[in-house]
């Protein structure tokens, strides 16, 4: 079973206010994804990370920005959340090479008021 | 820009029918890998497919990788409420070097 964590699991938060969503994988995965994802609707890449001091932009426009210090964790920051930002936020992970498999953690449910 | 596209968006059975869900693109991918998702979860991997014409199965569960690796469809066969979920199919290579491209999502409802 694939071991990827992001806390919160639900945040509602009012606008205007700074937020970080967390992510941490045990794995040693090199490579780390953030999608964003409406109920019932398909994954929009927003960034990737292939390694400690790498991150690229997903091929869906974020207003959020990401960091990846260590290997295992790669947050993801909104400076200023605005209710356009609400929707779930799932982090995934992959080794290199392969047949790309991903592991997903559980979300993170966001709602800004 | 490649693209996926899954079928049918929405499907609502009774328990004990059988169902097919595809995913066609027009781009060639190297893997091919079907998630199932539920509702305030993460999506769940169920299998992946990398040899065009493989077949898998995964107890009621038969996944298909068409010959050329275009394509893929995944058959339930005497679904369960159990079932129900969102499924998505995502295919890897080609154009989008170290990313999936996700198809749109299945929405699946088996009704008991």
């Amino acid at each position: 079973e694939a071991d990827i964590y992001q806390t919160p699991r639900y945040l509602v938060i009012g606008t205007g206010k700074k937020i970080t969503l967390e992510c941490s994988q045990t794995m040693g995965h090199d490579k780390m994804y953030w999608y964003q994802q409406d109920p019932g609707m398909e994954l929009h890449l927003i960034h990737y990370s292939y390694g400690v001091n790498s991150t690229e932009k997903g091929d869906l426009s974020s207003e959020s920005t990401v960091s990846r210090i260590r290997t295992e964790h790669f947050p993801l920051t909104l400076e200023s959340a605005r209710p356009s930002h609400t929707s779930q936020y799932l982090c995934a992970s992959r080794q290199a090479g392969g047949p790309y498999e991903q592991y997903f953690g559980p979300g993170t449910r966001l709602t800004v008021t | 820009t490649q693209l996926l596209e899954q079928s049918p968006q929405f499907l609502s059975i009774q328990e004990g029918e059988n169902l097919t869900v595809y995913c066609n693109s027009s781009s060639v991918f190297s893997s091919l890998q079907w998630y199932r998702q539920e509702p305030g979860e993460g999506p769940v991997l169920l299998v992946t497919v990398v040899t065009g014409g493989e077949v898998k199965k995964l107890k009621r569960l038969t996944f298909q990788f068409g010959d050329a690796r275009k394509d893929s469809s995944l058959h339930i066969t005497a679904a369960q409420p159990g079932d129900t979920g969102l499924y998505l199919c995502a295919g890897a290579g080609g154009t989008s070097y170290g990313k999936l491209t996700f198809g749109q999502g299945t929405i699946l409802t088996v009704h008991p």
